[in-house]
């Protein structure tokens, strides 16, 4: 079975650029999350959808990024316009619905912001 | 307050030494997963954990949910072991994971 899958697994864009990174979750997961990834912060959710529905945001960072889910299998993760700051490692975990919550997670997109 | 606690936040080993690694949490949980990421790398799931005792190989979790702690032992360490391991809980009601701050372990040859 396939894993999660992410794409870029490298991106390099100018300040002010908009960004779209993918994500292809474990075939049959109905939970699809989105993490950011920083020394500093660690990881912090940006979205979390359930059965393609939007659950959380990710509160601060409502401004600038958002996530859809148009199908259970495919999710975008757009940043508009894109800052320096955003420079980060971006994931993307699936999970089954339910009492399991298993996750499994992409190898990540790495995004460096000039 | 944050409801997840990883300690130490970075530990040194030589090589064949162990590791116990802990996590305590303030909050009613579903479950615990443990991680593993190399540098660079992504999140390799370690155990997926609710309570109780797990092994594999050299590694063995140990969750308590009444006490509130859950903990990665490592034993005779070697330095492909060497990354950052992440507790995460799954809150009951949400299945919304909360991730811990992480311990940096490097082995030493």
């Amino acid at each position: 079975d396939a894993g999660v899958t992410q794409t870029p697994r490298h991106e390099v864009a100018e300040k002010g650029q908009t960004i779209i990174l993918k994500c292809e979750p474990v075939s049959g997961h109905n939970d699809l999350f989105w993490y950011r990834q920083t020394k500093i912060q660690g990881l912090e959710l940006l979205s979390y959808f359930r059965s393609k529905s939007l659950m959380e945001d990710g509160g601060a960072f409502k401004d600038r990024f958002k996530a859809e889910m148009l199908n259970s299998s495919f999710s975008t993760l757009k940043i508009q316009p894109t800052e320096p700051k955003d420079s980060a490692v971006y994931l993307c975990a699936s999970s089954l619905t339910g009492n399991t919550g298993q996750l499994y997670f992409g190898e990540g997109s790495k995004l460096t912001v000039l | 307050g944050q409801q997840v606690q990883q300690s130490p936040a970075s530990l040194v080993l030589q090589e064949g030494e162990n590791a116990e690694l802990q996590c305590n949490f303030s909050t009613s949980l579903n479950s615990m997963q443990w991680f593993y990421q190399r540098p660079g790398g992504s999140l390799v799931s370690l155990f997926y954990n609710p309570s109780g005792t797990k092994h594999s190989g050299r590694l063995t979790s140990t969750t308590v949910i009444k006490e509130r702690r859950s903990s990665l032992h490592i034993s005779s360490s070697q330095t492909t072991d060497s990354g950052t391991y992440l507790c995460a809980l799954v809150l009951s009601n949400t299945n919304k994971v909360v991730f811990g701050t992480g311990t940096r372990l490097q082995v030493l040859p």
